[in-house]
Order: C-alpha cells, then structure tokens, then sequence
C-alpha cells in the first residue's frame, strides 16, 4: 500500500522569505500522480500544485513549485515570497491509480508566516 | 470555490442517531469520493462513486453507507453514531474519465459533532 510521509509537523518562515516542506512517498508503482492541498483556517482543502510522475519537469504554480525526485520518491514544496495567507496546514497527497482513484494523505505540515 | 457544494455545514446530534450528509459534485465530474478528517486519524479515504456505481471502499464503517443518484449527487449516511465518528467529512469530486483529469477538487466538508 501506497503510504506518504510529512516529516516536518510545523514550520515557520518570515513574510517575503521562502520555504520549502517536505513530503516522501512510497510505491511501487511507475505512474502516479502527487498533490500538495492547502488547508487554512476555514478547512476548506485547496489544491495548490499537481505533479505527474511521467513528467521529468517539475509543476510550478505563480509563487509554488516542487521538487520532484522520482528516484527518491521526494516531493518538497517550495513557496517563494511567503505571505500572510499562506498560513495553512499543508497536506502531500499520492493518487492512487488502477481502477480507485483515491488520495492517501500524509499526516500535514502548519506552517506559520511571520510579519 | 470549489464547485463543489455539501451540505449541511455543521451537525450536531446523539451517540445512537443517523445522519445524512449531502454533497453535489462539480458539473461534469461524474466520480465523487468521501473522505473523513479526524485529530486522530488524519484524512481518510471512505468511498468512491462513479456515475452511479460504487467504484472503490477505503476504511469506511459498516454502520456507514453512501450512494450515488442519477443526477450524480451523493449522499453519506452515517448509523448508530458514537462520540468517535465526530469528525470532518469531505466530498471531493472529479472527471474521472481519464487519468489525466484525475484533480479532485474538495467541497467545504460538513462538520460532525456527536455527543
């Protein structure tokens, strides 16, 4: 079974700074898909960037990117010029594929913006 | 926005009831998944329907059920309710046509609360 890991359970990065969380999977498959989703305050989940692993190019998103290494099955997040909204849970996701499209979450990194 | 609409928002009712929580997926996404967000197990994957049939069953109780209508609308019942099913339950929903419209995008989710 597909499982994904967030080592980082809280972060914090001041306004206008960069910061980069961490998210390693496993699997055994070689096509899949990866999500970073957002949760603020309001619960309401957000998608913020999605990666296909075919995909050798890494997925940017305005002020998102990731790092995707397939090899290592790591899949950071990086968010440049931090802002104060960008205050959230963040959550890595795996996509499962083979007839169950279902998401396998990891357990979420807080990350906290400083003024 | 998502697109996606649950209702209702929040829930409050006694260990021993049912429940029946509602959710209309995006126009045109024809799968629609459950997921449960509780403090101790994370985000959990519940339930899939696709167009109509259950697609896929993640770790989702025997006291609780789901459904899919014909106007693609799903509903999750929820039985003999105990304090350990208060949680916050997503809909998501999809294209699910082909793997590369695999995005699911979350509704606001409907917060349960059982005492």
């Amino acid at each position: 079974a597909q499982t994904v890991t967030q080592s980082q359970p809280e972060m914090s990065v001041q306004e206008a700074e960069t910061v980069t969380l961490s998210c390693t999977y496993d699997t055994s498959e070689s096509d899949y898909y990866l999500f970073w989703y957002k949760q603020p305050p309001s619960r309401q989940m957000i998608l913020v960037i999605r990666q296909e692993a075919y995909k050798q190019q890494n997925a940017t998103e305005n002020r998102f990117s990731v790092n995707f290494q397939k090899a290592a099955k790591s899949f950071s997040l990086k968010i440049s010029d931090s802002q104060l909204g960008d205050a959230a849970m963040y959550f890595c996701a795996y996509l499962t594929q083979g007839g169950s499209e279902k998401l396998v979450f990891g357990k979420g990194t807080k990350l906290t913006v400083n003024p | 926005d998502s697109g996606v609409t649950q209702t209702p928002k929040h829930l409050i009712t006694a260990t021993g009831q049912r429940v029946t929580l509602r959710c209309s997926p995006r126009s045109g996404d024809l799968s629609v998944y459950w997921y449960q967000q509780s403090l101790d197990q994370g985000l959990q994957f519940l339930i899939q329907y696709y167009n109509g049939e259950e697609r896929a069953k993640g770790n989702i109780l025997e006291r609780f059920s789901a459904q899919q209508f014909p106007d693609l609308h799903s509903e999750l019942n929820l039985s003999s309710l105990e304090l350990g099913d208060s949680a916050l339950y997503f809909c998501a929903s999809s294209v699910a046509l082909t793997s590369a419209q695999e995005t699911q995008y979350f509704g606001p989710g409907t917060r349960l609360l059982v005492l």
